[in-house]
């Protein structure tokens, strides 16, 4: 059974801070590996899709990486903002049969 | 195209009470699921279909039925509502192959059981 870890829990930063956070899984046999941002009380926000033959996407101010022989994917944030603050997401795909999804990292990026 | 919506937002439901959890797609997406989310345990699948007439269970399908009739709807029904049904429910479509099973999630129903 997949199983998905988000390190940190959470973690409070700086306006300005370029930031890292981490996502590790414990079967590399996956079609593909979704980021999503969550505001509270809202619905899930999709930022970034690695297809399983990817090593990275990015989109604007947003990286995420990809390894699965060490099954680990980064989301780098750029020049954070306010904003940016909000709950992030990192979900495994199996194909057709849904999303396996770590517990989640908590933002606060502080003005 | 309206994505995904799903109807109610919010609900409130005695002890043993039945309903039906409302999700419909408008992109023509083969595959439809359900989620639920808790504090502290994320979001766990409940059910799934990979088209229409066919569903499977996900890691936590007590206590919940589904049916797939068309492609565009994808209902969740509590027969008998429990406490522990008390939850936000989120409904999600996907496709493949150009989609590669990107997964698209409606704004979610809040759902209390008292």
């Amino acid at each position: 059974k997949q199983e998905v870890t988000q390190i940190p829990a959470a973690l409070s930063v700086p306006e300005g801070e370029n930031l890292v956070l981490n996502c590790s899984f414990t079967d590399s046999a996956i079609y593909n590996l979704q980021w999503f941002r969550q505001d509270p009380g809202k619905g899930l926000t999709s930022l970034l899709l690695i297809q399983s033959s990817q090593r990275e996407q990015t989109s604007g101010r947003l990286n995420a990486s990809l390894d699965k022989s060490s099954g680990r994917s980064t989301l780098y944030i750029a020049a954070s903002q306010p904003g940016d603050s909000a709950t992030y997401l990192c979900a495994l795909g199996g194909g057709a049969d849904g999303l396996t999804f770590g517990k989640g990292t908590h933002l606060i990026i502080q003005p | 195209n309206a994505g995904v919506t799903q109807t109610p937002k919010f609900q409130v439901l005695k002890t043993g009470q039945s309903m039906t959890l409302q999700c419909a797609q408008d992109m023509n997406h083969e595959y439809m699921s359900w989620y639920r989310q808790d504090p502290g345990m994320g979001l766990r699948l409940i059910h799934y279909s990979v088209g229409a007439g066919i569903t499977d269970q996900g890691e936590v399908p007590n206590g919940y039925n589904v049916s797939r009739s068309t492609t565009e709807d994808f209902p969740l029904r509590l027969l008998s509502a429990a406490p522990s049904q008390t939850s936000v429910y989120f409904c999600a479509s996907s496709y493949y192959p150009t989609g590669g099973y990107e997964q698209y999630f409606g704004p979610g129903t809040r759902l209390t059981v008292t």
